[in-house]
């Protein structure tokens, strides 16, 4: 099974902040990686799909890149309701994975 | 609106066995992969199951192989998961999950939890 490693596991920042999370795969998956924000007590939901293909209705303060191994979510300006844990997801091989998960908190 | 609403989830005892449905409705189901998605308190996201738009194709994650089966019923735009011989370490929340492709997560239900537990 290919293993998707978050980095970090939380991170503190404020409002307005700009925050980077990697995931590094275990092997090349191209760019069939995904990212999922989960807001405590709620279900994930999709905000990028193929390493950087934002989803229809994601504000465009999310970002993703890279390919390979090494993928990054970037948020440009943290906003109240980001309080929350990504997740990152590959589909290259059976069985999709998924990260760890990042935890990002209020400063 | 797109809903997926998860029923069927409880208390049960270690080898016990429990069904989880899932409603769908706000989009075309029958054009839907459709997936379980496992996550255990505290813990990360597992895929647990997905099936074909037509349930020709079903995928199981080896843990749950054998123990559980996964299908659908287009006509009542619902997803099933037969779970049998239930052991602890199956105790999670478990989301009903639908995209049009097999390989991303689109539409997420509210999540059921599964506790089994002596």
């Amino acid at each position: 099974d290919i293993q998707l490693t978050q980095s970090p596991s939380s991170v503190s920042a404020s409002v307005g902040d700009r925050v980077t999370i990697t995931c590094r795969a275990s092997q090349d998956i191209s760019r069939t990686l995904a990212w999922y924000r989960q807001i405590p007590g709620k279900a994930p939901n999709l905000l990028i799909y193929e390493a950087s293909s934002l989803r229809i209705g994601v504000p465009s303060r999310f970002s993703g890149s890279g390919s390979g191994t090494d993928f990054t979510l970037t948020i440009s300006s943290l906003q109240p309701e980001d309080f929350a844990t990504y997740h990152c997801q590959q589909s290259n091989v059976s069985p999709l994975t998924f990260g760890g998960g990042t935890r990002v908190e209020i400063k | 609106e797109v809903q997926l609403v998860e029923s069927g989830g409880g208390l049960v005892q270690p080898g016990g066995s429990l069904r989880l449905s899932c409603a769908a409705s706000g989009f075309t189901f029958s054009s839907y992969w459709m997936t379980w998605v496992r996550q255990a308190p505290g813990k990360g996201l597992e895929w647990v199951a997905n099936i074909m738009q037509d349930g020709s194709e079903k995928y199981y994650v080896d843990s749950v192989k054998g123990r559980f089966t996964i299908s659908r019923d287009n006509a009542k735009n619902s997803l099933y998961l037969q779970m049998n011989s239930l052991r602890a370490e199956d105790t999670a929340v478990y989301y009903c999950v639908g995209a049009p492709n097999r390989y991303y997560f689109d539409y997420w239900g509210q999540g059921i939890l599964v506790t089994v537990s002596s």
